[in-house]
């Protein structure tokens, strides 16, 4: 399928485990970011990458690793997971940095018990 | 840093009436805005694009404008309909020298409520 593709959608996970999410995209393009979006907080950026290898903080990196070994993939790794990281994660792309339309994948609804 | 506002956070109209989302922001040097729509526990859809040199957008019955050097932009809505009920986010791509190029900054949203 082409486009931005989340998974999974939904996940219930427990404190302190280790949980990844994907993000897959089938148009070369070369930024990637994750969001995250929370009642009263909006949509916060986590981590981007501008290509393959080259990866980059966000506003609310703490708590998170993400790695882009491959230009359609961008994974994001909860390494301990915590209640406050109940969300739900966007992933997004585009085609460059500036003066190009981003699209959004449908989400991930993360749960931590 | 940039801050996105959108007022009003919630709105609510009969059907057929034509309206207007407000967005602000407060540093102009941005690549370009989008506004988007969300349905409840759905992914973010493009709804327009327009370029930090272009002054209005348009797509059927949304007509997006954008006030680069006074921070704001504007998205009308023509003859409403129950099915445009979503929140509506804006989001510029900012230009900074140094650090995070070219990232979307959000604002929170404006709810909207359609009633047949």
């Amino acid at each position: 399928d082409a486009g931005i593709t989340q998974s999974p959608r939904y996940k219930i996970t427990e404190t302190g485990r280790q949980v990844t999410l994907m993000c897959h995209q089938t148009w070369s393009h070369s930024y990637m970011f994750w969001y995250r979006q929370d009642l009263g907080h909006g949509l916060r950026l986590i981590y981007y990458s501008a290509a393959a290898d080259i990866t980059d903080k966000g506003e609310v990196p703490d708590g998170y690793v993400v790695s882009r070994s491959k230009t359609e993939n961008f994974p994001l790794t909860l390494e301990s997971a915590t209640r406050s990281q109940t969300s739900v994660y966007f992933c997004a792309s585009s085609f460059g940095r500036g003066f190009t339309e981003a699209f959004f994948g449908q989400g991930t609804r993360l749960t931590v018990v | 840093k940039q801050e996105v506002t959108q007022i009003p956070a919630a709105l609510s109209v009969p059907e057929g009436e034509n309206l207007v989302l407000n967005c602000s922001f407060t540093d102009s040097a941005i690549y370009n805005l989008q506004w988007f729509r969300q349905d409840p526990g759905k992914g973010l859809t493009s709804l327009l694009l327009i370029q930090s040199s272009q002054r209005e957008q348009t797509s059927g019955r949304l007509n997006a404008s954008l006030d680069k050097s006074s921070g704001r932009s504007t998205l009308y809505i023509a003859a409403s309909q129950p099915g445009d009920s979503a929140t509506y986010l804006c989001a510029v791509r900012q230009v900074n020298y140094g650090g995070s190029q070219g990232n979307l900054i959000f604002g929170k949203g404006t709810k909207l409520s359609v009633k047949p």
